[in-house]
């Protein structure tokens, strides 16, 4: 298993700034990824955080907006750009271990834009 | 591209009645399905994995099972409890190692 630490938890944030969300993890993963749940809906995927390499990124988000970090294979950062209200979201962080499908997530940072 | 729906969209039933959520997913081509809770603004906990080559998973209180071929799941509560209110999250695992597609759950709610 993998223990994930997400920080911020929470933030309340004004439009037009921008925020960098921590995923930190116990252990060297091979995946790690970013969701984002806006209000009442599912889970989304954003993107695959690749080390040492650009990101990958889903239909839908761009690295404009949604810059990731990799440095190593037990880090990485999301920056949420730009922000506006619209990005009000729970962000998670996710990480696969080599070897097992689980999916492990982290207790995510929930975003207000005002 | 995988889809996952969940029925129903929210449910509440009386303290200690057994209850079942459904989970259907179009793309049987699956490495495992997960449920998932997740509090009011919170994250995800796990609560069952069940892989792709098994039929069902047990954890007290809770069984899920998985028919592949049909592209079905169910998770089934027993004596349900009022701490057990939150929402129900199905996600499959597909397309990609690891990379998980989500449902947009069943919100439940115990009534004591």
């Amino acid at each position: 298993s993998a223990v994930i630490s997400q920080k911020p938890s929470r933030d309340i944030c004004q439009r037009g700034t921008s925020l960098t969300i921590q995923c930190q993890v116990d252990s060297q993963v091979t995946m790690m990824f970013w969701y984002r749940q806006q209000p009442g809906q599912s889970l989304t995927l954003i993107a695959t955080a690749n080390q040492g390499s650009e990101a990958t990124y889903e239909s839908g988000f761009v690295i404009d907006k949604f810059p990731i970090s990799r440095p190593n294979l037990t880090f990485s950062t999301l920056t949420v750009s730009n922000m506006s209200p619209e990005d009000s979201s729970i962000y998670l962080c996710s990480v696969g271990v080599r070897g097992n499908t689980e999916a492990f997530f982290g207790q995510g940072t929930r975003l207000t834009v005002v | 591209k995988q889809e996952v729906t969940q029925i129903p969209a929210a449910l509440s039933v009386p303290e200690g009645e057994n209850l079942v959520l459904n989970c259907s997913f179009t793309d049987s081509a699956i490495y495992n399905l997960q449920w998932f809770r997740q509090d009011p603004g919170k994250g995800l906990t796990s609560l069952l994995l069940i892989q792709s080559s098994q039929r069902e998973q047990t954890s007290g209180r809770l069984n899920a099972s998985l028919d592949k071929s049909s592209g079905r799941s169910t998770l089934y509560i027993a004596a349900s409890q009022p701490g057990d209110s939150a929402t129900y999250l199905c996600a499959v695992c597909s397309g990609g190692y690891q990379k998980v597609t989500f449902g947009i759950g069943t919100k439940l709610q115990v009534i004591p």
